[in-house]
């Protein structure tokens, strides 16, 4: 089968940097996505990994190492309206689906 | 715009009652999804569909069912045999696998 863990929660202060990490066990693997949810919005596309290394996007930074199965999301210069919910995702190839299972996500609480 | 649509935003179901939720997506992406999230709680996949009449079950189909009859509509029944069904529902659709953009969801109360 096939599971993501994250820490639950992150709580971090405004103008730092925060780390969300996530490894995940699948039979097949394609790319690592990560998702930002606000409460009681819908989940928005972050970043996304298919190859080792790190992928840059304006505050937010995305690493992935494949031979660890592990990888994380880095936030910097944290904003108050950072804070939501961040979801790591993988595709499972067993099957070439286009089947995307998301872990339970990390619950991020910027303070002033 | 391109996006996609779902509704009702709100919905109440009486026990024993089936209710269906609708997608629509105009992005013409050939995959679409969707996932059950319970509060606090994480993305649980349903059901998927890559292409048209065909579907496939996802973590937690049992109690619900799916139909894909056109591209650009996947919509949800939750039938009675849906034990606890109070959950925000989130439609999804994707042209690759590697990023899906979602609908607005579904809140679903049993009363």
């Amino acid at each position: 089968g096939q599971s993501l863990e994250q820490p639950s929660e992150v709580t971090a202060v405004e103008g730092a940097i925060v780390q969300i990490n996530c490894t995940y066990q699948t039979s097949g693997f394609y790319g690592l996505s990560w998702y930002q949810q606000h409460d009681g919005g819908a989940p928005t596309f972050l970043s996304y990994n298919a190859l080792d290394g790190l992928e840059e996007t304006g505050r937010f930074s995305s690493f992935l190492s494949r031979s660890d199965s592990y990888g994380y999301l880095l936030l910097q210069e944290l904003q108050m309206k950072d804070s939501a919910s961040y979801f790591c995702a993988v595709r499972d190839l067993r099957d070439s689906s286009y089947k995307l299972i998301f872990g339970s996500g990390t619950r991020l609480l910027v303070r002033p | 715009d391109g996006g996609i649509t779902q509704s009702p935003k709100y919905l109440f179901r009486k026990e024993g009652q089936n209710v269906t939720l609708s997608c629509e997506q105009n992005l013409n992406h050939d995959a679409m999804y969707w996932y059950r999230q319970d509060p606090g709680q994480g993305l649980r996949l349903i059901y998927y569909s890559q292409i048209v009449n065909d579907f496939q079950k996802g973590d937690i189909a049992e109690g619900y069912s799916v139909s894909r009859e056109k591209k650009e509509s996947f919509p949800l029944t939750v039938t009675s045999a849906q034990k606890n069904p109070t959950a925000f529902y989130l439609c999804a659709s994707s042209s690759t696998g590697k990023t899906i953009y979602f609908g607005e969801g579904s809140w679903l109360t049993v009363v």
